[in-house]
């Protein structure tokens, strides 16, 4: 079954752009790589999510190995309110895979 | 506020009993995600519904079972509670429940198993 390895964790100074790794070595052509994050006490929310090409939104950018072996989510400034547990997410039709989560630490 | 809601937000219980959690999801949304948290596994998959159908199966054990209303509402039932059943449990939803579908989580129903 596919599976996904992130860091434990990772610290950045405030303002500050944070790359956060995802390994997923066994991932399958149809998954999706998606990301979400959870702030303390609060339930998981989405965050950016991509197939095979780079991605970017309002709140970060997804850079995608070109042989999708792993990923990276990239937070361009750093805010104390960005601290919080980053999940790397494989997803197709009939699965949903979580990695063990990254817990950001945001210095001011 | 995901617009998912859950209840109870707490339950405790005792081992061998069964419990039913219940959620909510966001307007317009058709399909309901269930999910546990614990220390030791972390975030697992258990099922998604969608309009009222099974879609997907994952990590659920044999003693859960959850469904989907049509008023869209899902439960998730645990029997024969066990120690190792207590964990945070999480239901999301989502339109259409397709692979790039954004989830939106409710806040959780935190189960503790005495």
């Amino acid at each position: 079954d596919a599976k996904t390895t992130q860091p434990n964790s990772m610290e950045s100074n405030e303002e500050e752009p944070v790359h956060l790794p995802c390994n997923h070595s066994t991932i399958s052509g149809t998954d999706y790589i998606h990301w979400y994050r959870q702030l303390p006490s609060q339930g998981p929310e989405y965050v950016i999510h991509g197939l095979t090409s780079n991605v970017n939104n309002r709140m970060a950018s997804l850079a995608i190995a070109e042989d999708r072996k792993s990923s990276t989510l990239i937070l361009h400034r750093a805010t104390l309110r960005d601290a919080a547990v980053y999940y790397c997410i494989l997803r197709d039709y009939d699965k949903v895979i979580f990695g063990p989560g990254t817990s950001l630490s945001v210095i001011p | 506020d995901s617009g998912v809601t859950q209840t109870p937000k707490h339950l405790i219980t005792a081992t061998g009993q069964r419990v039913t959690l219940r959620c909510s999801p966001r307007s317009g949304d058709l399909s309901v995600y269930w999910y546990q948290q614990s220390l030791d596994q972390g975030l697992q998959f258990l099922i998604q519904y969608y309009n009222g159908e099974e879609r997907a199966k994952g990590n659920i054990l044999e003693r859960f079972s959850a469904q989907q209303f049509p008023d869209l509402h899902s439960e998730l039932n645990l029997s024969s509670l066990e120690l190792g059943d207590s964990a945070l449990y999480f239901c999301a939803s989502s339109v259409t429940g397709g692979r790039t579908d954004t989830q939106y989580f409710g806040p959780g129903t935190r189960l503790t198993v005495l």
